[in-house]
């Protein structure tokens, strides 16, 4: 298995603009959790679905964040508007199960202008 | 809700020498999992090493071993032999074991970062 594929890498966008980020987790794994790590508050989570289904989204700054996961292949992680502030590395994670450690993808850099 | 403590904001070693990174945790769970992760400058988040609460054996894969300290809520990670590819951010993070609360997001400390002179 290709590990944990998110897109795109990079992202410069300017404020106020529409932002997608997506991800797809390792085939099989039920779990998809979505982290975001900033200097400031280091790595907290966002949001994670098991089997699809929104699990916890207490972590979901405010109203311009959304997530979804249309099937057990992809996620998505939209912010709209975005502001200068939610500039951070976005991460993708999936656990096969609770005993299973967590594997992430590579990121996406996000910096709102 | 629980907490991870790194207290070393940034550490360095000597190549080929031994250091030791330190973690706390604060639960009132007795069953958790405690990882160890690395964030080379890639960005790339790595599983080092993972370690069962109820086990009582220290985990340990290559140059990497750690110390649990249950009763003491501690976590620390050994890297012995250092070598240049070891320089890296790492993360001490915990995860609860409970399966009936479904909490299976982990909780990070904020990070060391770890030098390696050669």
């Amino acid at each position: 298995d290709a590990g944990v594929i998110q897109s795109p890498r990079h992202e410069v966008t300017e404020m106020g603009q529409e932002v997608t980020l997506r991800c797809k987790p390792i085939s099989g794994h039920d779990y998809l959790f979505w982290y975001r790590q900033t200097m400031m508050r280091g790595l907290e989570l966002l949001i994670y679905f098991n089997n699809n289904v929104p699990i916890d989204d207490s972590g979901m700054p405010e109203d311009r964040f959304s997530a979804k996961m249309p099937n057990a292949s992809f996620s998505t992680l939209k912010i709209q508007p975005s502001e200068p502030r939610d500039s951070a590395v976005y991460f993708c994670a999936s656990i096969v199960n609770q005993n299973t450690e967590a594997f992430f993808g590579q990121g996406t850099r996000l910096t709102v202008v | 809700a629980q907490t991870v403590t790194q207290s070393q904001p940034e550490m360095s070693v000597q190549e080929a020498e031994t250091v030791t990174l330190s973690c706390t945790y604060d639960t009132s769970e007795s069953d958790y999992y405690l990882f160890w992760y690395k964030q080379p400058p890639s960005r790339q988040m790595i599983l080092v090493i993972r370690q069962e609460a109820y086990k009582q054996q220290n985990a340990t894969e290559n140059r990497f071993s750690v110390n649990f300290q249950k009763a003491a809520k501690s976590f620390s990670l050994k890297i012995s032999d250092s070598q240049l590819g070891d320089a890296a951010m790492y993360f001490c993070a915990y995860r609860s074991g409970d399966t009936l609360a479904g909490s299976y997001q982990l909780t990070f400390g904020k990070g060391t970062k770890l030098s390696v002179i050669p």
